[in-house]
Order: C-alpha cells, then sequence, then structure tokens
C-alpha cells in the first residue's frame, strides 16, 4: 500500500511569506501529526488531527496552523514566514484506534526561508 | 522541559559489536516507548516498541530493555551493521494525553566496517 506522502519535497520562500505543506496519510489511518525537525531542537511536534478536528496542540505560535479534510489529508500553513521556520517538516499517520501507536511517517518537505 | 532525554547525541560502534542507546525519561505516567530509526533525507521509520507492562521486547537483532524504577530504557543492537548507521529517536507516550509522542533529540550511531 502507498505511504505517507508529502508535497513539495523542497520549498524555497522568502521571509514575511506564507506557505502550505500538504500530507496524504496511509489509507485508512485517521490521525495525522506534523513535526518540525531542526539539527538542534529534534522532532518538535505541532499538531495532531484525528477526524478533521485537532487533538493535540505544541507550542508553536499562531502563525502555524493546519486542518484535515474528510478524506483525511491534511495540510499545514506558515504565515508570516521567519528564517527560524527553515526546517523539515514531518508529517505522520496512524490508525490512533488505541492499540497500534506506530506512526508511519513521510519523507517530510524541506522548507528553506531566505 | 526535556521529558524524553537521548543523552549521548553520538556514538561510533564497530560492525559486528553491540550498539547501546540509552533513553531516559521524567514522565512516570509514559506507558508506552518506541524507537524510531531516521536516515538523511527521509522520515524516521519505525523501529520496535515496548509497552510499560514489559521489561523486555526483541525482534531480531533489536533488543528494547525497560527499566520503569529509573525511568530508562535501552536499545541494543546486535550484531550492528554499517546499514543501522542513522538517527536514532526514543519517543514515549501516555493515555492521559491522547497518546501524543514525546521525543528525544537523537543519538547518530555510526557503525564502522
Amino acid at each position: 500500500k502507498a505511504g505517507v506522502t508529502q508535497t513539495p519535497r523542497y520549498l524555497i520562500k522568502t521571509r514575511g511569506q506564507q506557505v502550505t505543506l500538504s500530507c496524504s496519510p496511509i489509507s485508512g489511518h485517521r490521525s495525522v501529526s506534523w513535526y518540525q525537525q531542526t539539527p538542534g531542537q529534534g522532532l518538535q511536534f505541532l499538531f495532531e488531527y484525528f477526524s478533521e478536528t485537532q487533538r493535540n496542540k505544541g507550542n508553536f505560535p499562531g502563525r502555524f496552523s493546519g486542518r484535515q479534510f474528510s478524506n483525511s489529508r491534511s495540510e499545514m500553513n506558515v504565515s508570516t514566514l521567519e528564517l527560524g521556520d527553515s526546517a523539515l517538516y514531518l508529517c505522520a499517520s496512524s490508525l490512533a484506534n488505541g492499540k497500534n501507536y506506530g506512526y508511519t511517517f513521510g519523507s517530510g518537505t524541506r522548507l528553506t526561508v531566505v | 522541559d526535556q521529558q524524553v532525554k537521548q543523552n549521548s547525541p553520538s556514538l561510533s560502534v564497530q560492525e559486528g559489536r553491540i550498539s547501546i542507546l540509552n533513553c531516559d525519561y521524567t514522565n512516570s505516567m509514559f506507558d508506552y516507548f518506541l524507537w524510531y530509526k531516521k536516515y538523511p533525507a527521509e522520515g524516521p521509520t519505525f523501529l520496535i516498541s515496548i509497552s510499560s507492562i514489559k521489561d523486555k521486547n526483541e525482534d531480531g537483532r533489536f533488543t528494547v530493555f525497560l527499566n520503569k524504577s529509573a525511568k530508562h530504557l535501552s536499545l541494543h543492537i546486535v550484531p550492528s551493521q554499517p546499514g543501522d548507521s542513522a538517527v536514532y529517536f526514543c519517543a514515549a507516550s501516555n493515555a492521559g494525553n491522547n497518546r501524543k509522542l514525546i521525543w528525544g533529540l537523537g543519538t547518530s550511531l555510526a557503525v564502522n566496517p
């Protein structure tokens, strides 16, 4: 079966712009989580969506937002980009049925803000 | 406040030897622990997990040990292979926070031929 698909793979934006990243989970997975990975901070949790509702949220400013559609696909948006937003953004999906806690990650979107 | 800590940023071992990656946690409510492996330019991939009701889980060359009293877990890779060279992340969760995963910062393992 197809894995978690993230688009685009690479993105270059300038400060002040906004960006939208997309994630298509594994078929049947209803939970989608977003992470930011930077060299010094490891994997930082952004938010998790389940059945179109945000279920968990990390400690990121309001410039970071997301949503999930009825087909479980998710998007995250970052507005007013800052240089420090340059990172690898990872999406992970899971069944989230209370028994399977394993997350499957996509390959990520590498965002560079210049 | 880092609830999951991987105190060794890097580790280097010889091929064929044992690799031991360590992880400490502070939240006694964590009841499920996972290890992920990550290659450059790829997302992390699930490796092995352990529930707090167990103290050991084995899958091929990979074994995870959990010491609840010490709030410590470790991943053993025996024998280590060059293809194991990657960053290893430890993560923990508990039912009280909707199973949100809390991640360590990772340990970069280099297995030398």
